[in-house]
This record gives C-alpha cells, sequence and structure tokens, in this order.
C-alpha cells in the first residue's frame, strides 16, 4: 500500500546549521509530495509541495526535490533559525483512494540559539 | 483570506456527554475532512467528505459521525465519547485535484474523563 516513512526525531540543532530531514515514500502510480509544518500550538501548514517528478518545491528557505529515482522527498534548509523549530510531516496525495493524504509521523526540531 | 475555522479549540468534557466540534471553510472547497493526531501515530483521517451530502469513512471512524449539509460546514458528532477519543482534532479541506494544497484549522484539543 501507500505509505510515507520519515526519519525520526527529535532533531536537535544550532542556529545557522543545515538541515536535512528524509522522506521516503511508496506509492502506485505518480503522487504529489508535500510538507507541512506546525508549529507550537498552532494547525498544520503547507511548507512546499512537488506534483511531479523532479520538481523543486521551496518556500521559505526550505526546499525538497521529488525524485522518483529513489522515491524521496527529502526536507532541505541550508541555514536553520530558532524559528524555525516545529513539527515537520511529509505527506503524499494521489488521485485514487479518495484523494486523503497519507502521512509520515512528524519529525520535531529543535534549533537552538 | 482563506481560513478554516474550528470550534471549539479547548474542551473538557465527561465520558458519555455527546458533544460536535464545528468546521467551517470560506474558499468554497468541495473536499472536507477530519483528522486525529495523537502522540507516536501522527494524522489518522477519521471521515472525509467529498460534497454535499457525500461523506465516507476514513482509518478511524468508529465512535464518530459526520454530516455535510451546506458546501462550507463539515461538523464532527462525538455521540457518546470515550477516554480514548482524548486528542487533537483537525478539520480540513481543500478543492479537488490531488495537487492542490489542503488547508486546516487551527485544531481542536479535546480531553474526555
Amino acid at each position: 500500500g501507500n505509505s510515507v516513512t520519515q526519519m525520526e526525531g527529535p532533531v536537535t540543532l544550532s542556529e545557522e546549521a543545515f538541515l536535512t530531514i528524509n522522506c521516503t515514500y511508496t506509492a502506485t502510480g505518480y503522487p504529489s509530495l508535500f510538507w507541512y509544518v506546525q508549529y507550537p500550538g498552532e494547525g498544520l501548514q503547507l511548507l512546499l509541495k512537488a506534483t511531479k517528478a523532479d520538481d523543486k518545491g521551496s518556500n521559505k528557505g526550505f526546499e525538497a526535490t521529488y525524485r522518483k529515482e529513489t522515491t524521496s522527498f527529502h526536507l532541505e534548509k541550508g541555514s536553520v533559525q530558532v524559528s524555525d523549530s516545529a513539527v515537520y510531516f511529509c505527506a503524499l496525495s494521489y488521485a485514487g483512494n479518495n484523494r486523503k493524504l497519507i502521512w509520515g509521523l512528524g519529525t520535531s526540531l529543535a534549533v537552538n540559539p | 483570506e482563506a481560513q478554516v475555522t474550528q470550534n471549539p479549540r479547548y474542551l473538557i468534557t465527561v465520558t458519555g456527554k455527546k458533544l460536535t466540534v464545528t468546521c467551517s471553510q470560506n474558499m468554497n472547497h468541495e473536499y472536507m475532512s477530519w483528522y486525529r493526531q495523537d502522540p507516536g501515530l501522527g494524522l489518522r483521517q477519521i471521515y472525509y467528505s467529498m460534497n454535499v451530502e457525500v461523506t465516507d469513512k476514513g482509518d478511524v471512524p468508529e465512535g464518530y459521525k459526520v454530516s455535510r449539509k451546506e458546501k462550507r460546514n463539515f461538523p464532527l458528532i462525538l455521540e457518546s465519547p470515550s477516554p480514548n477519543q482524548t486528542s487533537l482534532y483537525f478539520c480540513a479541506s481543500r478543492a479537488t485535484g490531488a495537487g492542490n494544497t489542503i488547508y486546516f484549522g487551527e485544531g481542536s484539543w479535546l480531553t474526555v474523563v
């Protein structure tokens, strides 16, 4: 079946460090891929997305590239800030199965000053 | 401003006392859904609706009901809440199409004692 696996947290970094959060997926066909972010006490917000292979999504300094050959959508940021502390969720969506999102379990990121 | 609004945001209730969590969106989206978020389990879909009067079960529908009488509203009903329904609940909506952004409400913290 379709699934999303992302690296377990928590991830703790110092400010200005490089961030990678790994996400791999299993899906039939050609899903769309998403990263959502949940800041403390808030709901989920779309961070970035990619709808086809080799697309790169980017937002707020974060990037992720849709790699079909490795079935991956890793999230990266070159220099994290304290304000990036949040939980990050990788997800996929495809036309079948009510088009619902299939979620990873989330990766908690803490950035220290 | 695009919004998904859910109420209440915080609720403590007792076992067996019926409650309703309301959800409203202002984007004229066809698709709406409810999720619950639990530690270590990520987000799990409870129910979804493809349009007015069209609803279906998600992954964890037991103990919940929904209705979709109007396009903008999608209430979640707990007829007889139990402690295992203590969770953080999210309502979400999006336009049809697998690549479209899903918008989340801010979440409702529900505690059943």
